[in-house]
């Protein structure tokens, strides 16, 4: 079973930021927080990924909380592009194992 | 980066009959994955497929109805056998590559979109 509970869907409206939410309170100490995402009928595309510092790339930024139970992930100013399922996953670094487990994901939709 | 390709990109087969799906990637890399995404859900690990040993199934997917082979390093194939309609899936292959320094990414190929009457 996934680790990670991430609402179901969310709006954004285009050039907002969009704020993705996502819980991982059993994640363990030697577990990074990824993020993953699916534009219909593609596959799905790697965004980011922490430990426990933020994190930001040219994609998007990853806020952790401090006690690591929840993360958001930033998406600074939302494109029609950006309408996909974001998926967030907690794994272990590297994912020497590479079976990554997915949840059901948040369907964001960016409007004009 | 890792840049996949799968064939078929999409099928519609007869309850009953097999079909084989083929995953290249353009650089060598060891682990390769079978995912399959049932319609409107998410994605599901199948099995993982290293090259030079057998495939290791995860719990519900057996080796009989979803053999898989890993020729070398830049190549897999997934049949799905004796198909029938809930077999109906997008079929993805990834693999697990250095998209980074110090970090080991997964990428993921296009899909295979499979329909099976």
């Amino acid at each position: 079973d996934a680790k990670t509970t991430q609402p179901t869907s969310m709006d954004c409206a285009e050039g907002r930021a969009a704020n993705l939410p996502c819980n991982h309170s059993t994640i363990s100490g030697n577990e990074y927080v990824y993020w993953y995402r699916q534009i219909h009928s593609q596959g799905p595309q790697y965004i980011i990924h922490g430990l426990k510092n933020n994190e930001t790339n040219e994609m998007a930024s990853l806020i952790i909380t401090e006690d690591r139970k929840s993360s958001t992930l930033i998406l600074p100013h939302a494109t029609l592009r950006d309408t996909a399922v974001y998926y967030c996953i907690v794994m272990n670094y590297g994912g020497s194992q590479g079976n990554l487990i997915f949840g059901k994901g948040t369907k964001l939709s960016v409007k004009p | 980066s890792a840049v996949i390709s799968q064939k078929p990109s999409r099928d519609i087969c007869q309850r009953g009959t097999s079909l084989t799906i083929q995953c290249q990637v353009d650089s060598q890399v060891t682990m390769m994955f079978w995912y399959r995404q049932q319609p409107g859900q998410s994605l599901t690990l199948i099995a993982t497929a290293n090259q030079g040993s057998e495939a290791t199934y995860e719990s519900g997917f057996v080796i009989d109805k979803f053999p898989i082979s890993r020729p070398n390093l830049t190549f897999s194939t997934l049949t799905v056998s004796n198909m029938s309609p809930e077999d109906s899936s997008i079929y993805l292959c990834s693999v697990l590559d250095r998209g980074m320094p110090d970090y080991n990414e997964q990428f993921f190929g296009p899909g295979t979109r499979l329909t099976v009457l």
